[in-house]
């Protein structure tokens, strides 16, 4: 139990474009997920909270108009970075809160790689 | 941002337990530390979690010092498959359930 899925697993997408990637609860419901990006060698940066039917609350830094995220189901979430550039190219993570309370945890999907030429 | 210190890398061999350690000095009463870990691009799996007693489940064991100030993430008998990154991560159960994740332990298995 507990798995999320990303779609695509990898993306490359010319310089301007915009590209969406989906995150799926499998076989449970998520209230919330999580969007992350992780460059090379580098840890995960969260980059937003995506709770269903609202607003999605993003990190410092990040801009909210460049990385749209939309949390229309509880089963799916979805992360737009619109106008692509090079400097965008990077593995994008999401993952889904689940679990009972008191006992809940993130799962993580395997993540989308981003080359933007 | 991350509230937790771990070594940036560790030796362990195959077959022998390997124990990361992590310190949380700052954790308040109702963190819960929890344990994942990532093997090279890929998404994080899950290991364990805990408050304050100490957990075990089929994968690893969690200690956690009674200050609650550190703790060990145990893998009794390590396998080749467990060279990760594993990361250490405090999260409040009434913060917004965020995950901040620090550098994490380079973890490499050695046969």
């Amino acid at each position: 139990g507990a798995v999320v899925s990303q779609h695509p697993s990898w993306v490359i997408c010319k310089s301007g474009t915009s590209v969406k990637i989906e995150c799926r609860s499998l076989d449970f419901q998520a209230t919330t997920m999580f969007w992350y990006r992780q460059f090379p060698k580098q840890s995960l940066m969260l980059m937003a909270t995506s709770n269903e039917g609202s607003k999605a609350t993003y990190e410092q830094g990040v801009e909210k108009d460049k990385f749209l995220i939309n949390h229309a189901s509880l089963t799916l979430s979805t992360l737009t970075v619109t106008s692509a550039h090079p400097e965008d190219s990077s593995f994008y993570i999401c993952s889904a809160r689940g679990g009972t309370s008191g006992r809940d945890t993130q799962y993580f999907g395997p993540g989308t790689r981003l080359t933007v030429l | 941002d991350a509230k937790t210190t771990q070594p940036p890398s560790m030796d362990c061999a195959e077959g022998r337990a390997a124990n990361l350690p992590c310190n949380h000095s700052t954790i308040s009463g109702n963190e819960y530390v929890y344990w994942y870990r990532q093997i090279h691009s890929q998404g994080p799996q899950y290991i364990i979690h805990g408050l304050k007693n100490n957990e075990t489940n089929e994968m690893a064991s969690l200690i956690i010092t009674e200050d609650r100030k550190s703790s060990t993430l145990i893998l009794p008998h390590a396998t080749l498959r467990d060279t990760a990154v594993y990361y250490c991560i405090v999260r409040g159960s009434y913060t917004g359930n965020q995950f901040y994740f620090g550098t994490g332990t380079s973890l490499t298995v050695i046969p």
